[in-house]
């Protein structure tokens, strides 16, 4: 079955550093594949999403490139704030009839001043 | 936007209590989902639905019943709880624009614990 993989936390940071967030994932479909953000005490929000194949997708100065041939979407920004610290989830979306998104495990990051 | 509210956000039962968790939504969306929160496991599926009166089975449902009863309100029943149902309870909702591969709106989260 379909399913999603990303780098297991918790990944700790300094601010102004770069973050990097891996994420594979296994389907035999041609999913959506989605960025979400969990802030401490709130339910996930969407980041972004990308559609298609060999596009990205961005928001708040994060990026991410929908890798078809290696199975990635990994998640990447060159300068972290501690306003970054969160829980961030991977998720797959794809045509398989009756189907809601697959999460990731998600991967907690913390950005320290 | 879209505004999904969750009663109560915190509860704490006893084991083999009966708990019924509340989710509202207020932008017309068709669907609607309930997941469970765990570290190590993330956002697991539990059961969601496409409109009033339908139920789809998640992918960790046992133990669990839900009932839509209208557009607006998605019901998760833990008829004997037990301690491995603690956990953080999300419920979302999306439209249907897109399909199941839609942006999903998710409320504050319940926070259950079973004694």
């Amino acid at each position: 079955g379909d399913s999603v993989t990303q780098t297991e936390g918790p990944v700790t940071l300094s601010e102004g550093t770069s973050l990097t967030v891996n994420c594979s994932y296994e389907t035999k479909q041609y999913p959506t594949l989605f960025w979400y953000v969990q802030y401490p005490g709130e339910g996930p929000q969407l980041l972004f999403k990308v559609p298609k194949a060999n596009e990205k997708g961005s928001n708040r100065g994060f990026e991410a490139t929908y890798n078809k041939e290696a199975t990635s979407f990994h998640l990447q920004k060159a300068s972290v704030q501690e306003s970054d610290s969160a829980v961030y989830y991977c998720a797959l979306g794809d045509y398989q009839g009756g189907r809601a998104l697959i999460f990731g495990t998600g991967t907690t990051v913390s950005v320290s001043p | 936007e879209a505004a999904v509210t969750q009663s109560p956000r915190n509860k704490v039962t006893v084991t083999g209590g009966n708990v019924t968790l509340s989710c509202r939504q207020t932008n017309s969306h068709n669907y609607m989902y309930w997941y469970r929160q765990d570290t190590g496991h993330g956002l697991r599926l539990i059961h969601y639905s496409y409109g009033a009166g339908n139920l789809q089975i998640g992918d960790v449902p046992d133990g669990y019943k839900a009932t839509r009863t209208t557009q607006e309100d998605f019901f998760l029943l833990l008829e004997l709880a037990s301690p491995s149902q603690t956990s953080l309870y999300f419920c979302a909702s999306s439209d249907e624009t897109g399909g199941y591969y839609a942006e999903q709106f998710f409320g504050p989260g319940t926070r259950l614990t079973v004694l």
